[in-house]
């Protein structure tokens, strides 16, 4: 199954745009989901299908996808989005689903 | 209320079983296929296992296969993991997840259990 990748950290200042990429080599025909899991906590659906937003979910979650990247955007950051984000797809060529290395967002 | 709760976990030796369980409420368990998923301490999520919501089809990561068994009991509303021959690096969080559809291809996860603690140290 192939990886996906993640920069390891974002930091960004309450109010502004917070920007998390994940990149692999089979991403642009897959869709790609997004988790945020605060600290101690069970991972919450953020956006699925690249840009799909869940019930509950606030306005300031968007997903996109360009090529082989997907890029989840946090507008107007809060205190309470500090935690760590993860992409996910399924892999049809191995039938896994595969998980993106991980993102940690602080709000500074 | 839709929940997913985790049992099972606990501390074993090296070469050990273990089964865990996920008892599912608030919606139809036997539409949906489900997952489990795993996270080491301060590591990233990893997932486990896949079982379609009639168990006709399971699907595991490499790293499990062979030592793990996922199935499922539609009439008690609850989904199983068997694991056997457990290693030390098997030491994680178990979550077990609800997939959005029934069937193939696995989806995403919109709901999570809590997690169960699995120790493997002798």
């Amino acid at each position: 199954s192939f990886v996906l990748t993640q920069p390891p950290s974002v930091s960004v200042a309450p109010g502004k745009t917070a920007r998390v990429s994940c990149g692999g080599s089979n991403i642009g025909s897959e869709g790609v989901h997004w988790y945020q899991q605060r600290p101690g906590e069970a991972p919450v659906l953020v956006i699925s299908d690249n840009s799909d937003r869940p019930s509950g979910i606030p306005e300031r979650f968007s997903g996109s996808k360009s090529g082989n990247t997907a890029t989840l955007t946090i507008s107007r950051v809060e205190a309470g989005d500090e935690a760590d984000y993860y992409c996910q797809v399924w892999d049809s060529s191995s039938d896994h689903i595969v998980f993106g290395t991980g993102t940690k967002v602080t709000v500074l | 209320q839709v929940q997913l709760v985790e049992s099972g976990g606990g501390v074993v030796q090296p070469g050990g079983s273990l089964r865990l369980s996920c008892a599912a409420s608030g919606f139809i368990f036997s539409n949906y296929a489900m997952h489990w998923v795993r996270q080491a301490p301060g590591k990233g999520l990893e997932w486990v296992s896949f079982i379609r919501y009639d168990a006709s089809t399971q699907y595991y990561a490499d790293s499990v296969k062979g030592r793990f068994t996922i199935s499922r009991d539609n009439s008690k509303n609850t989904v199983y993991l068997q694991m056997n021959s457990l290693r030390t690096d098997d030491t994680a969080i178990y979550y077990c997840a609800k997939d959005f559809l029934g069937t193939y291809p696995p989806d995403y996860f919109d709901m999570w259990g809590q997690g169960t603690m699995v120790t493997v140290s002798s």
